[in-house]
């Protein structure tokens, strides 16, 4: 089982800051088979990027994903108010099982 | 518009059975595979289970193998979760997400809004 680790577990920034949000995996993900999600309070996750660096449709360009092999990062240029959530990312590469990173918390400073 | 749909969840005693259902409308619903994933108050996201999109290929995490099946009814365009000798563990909320592909595991681009179990005596 590939084992996910985001890093940090919270990031505190103000509007209009650059936000980049690290995920590495225990082993390499085949085929860079791995999507970012969004989660609000009280919703459910959002599809952002898969296949590491695809964004997802309806996605704004602020954000993108890049990254090969055990290290994948989600780069958001300029937070807007509504990107303040927490973020996950997710292998699909060498399953089953699919496995979540337990989570990055972008916060309002 | 795409829409999943859950139903099912409450509040159970240990050791107890529920079924989760989830409709969907707004695409073909035969044409792609669907997963059960959930999420602990407080936690992150875990991966449950997954069925293919004509219903031959099922996966399991280990937490729930052996106690979950999960099934397809493609004629109701309805994916069900039946849950068996439920534990306070499995107490989380429930979200059926519809898989990018047809036959193997890959990403989520639909999600429901969930549906919660608590599993409490």
């Amino acid at each position: 089982e590939i084992v996910l680790t985001q890093s940090p577990g919270t990031l505190s920034l103000s509007p209009g800051e650059r936000a980049t949000l690290s995920c590495r995996a225990s082993q390499s993900v085949r085929s860079s088979y791995l999507a970012w999600y969004q989660q609000k309070p009280g919703q459910a996750p959002r599809l952002l990027v898969y296949g590491a660096s695809s964004r997802a449709t309806d996605i704004p360009d602020r954000f993108s994903g890049s990254g090969s092999g055990t290290d994948f990062t989600l780069t958001i240029t300029r937070l807007e108010p509504e990107d303040f959530a927490v973020y996950y990312c997710q292998q699909y590469g060498n399953t089953p099982p699919l496995t979540f990173g337990q989570g990055t918390k972008v916060e309002i400073k | 518009q795409l829409q999943l749909v859950e139903s099912g969840g409450g509040v159970v005693q240990p050791g107890r059975s529920l079924r989760l259902s989830c409709a969907a409308s707004g695409f073909t619903f035969g044409r792609y595979a669907l997963h059960w994933i959930r999420q602990a108050p407080g936690k992150g996201l875990e991966w449950v289970a997954f069925i293919s999109y004509d219903g031959n290929t099922e996966y399991f995490a280990d937490s729930v193998k052996g106690r979950f099946t999960i099934s397809r009814d493609n004629s109701k365009n309805t994916l069900y979760l039946q849950m068996t000798s439920l534990r306070a563990e499995d107490t989380a909320f429930y979200y059926c997400a519809r898989d990018r592909g047809h036959d193997a595991p890959h990403f989520m681009d639909v999600w429901g809004k969930g549906t919660p179990v608590t599993v409490s005596s």
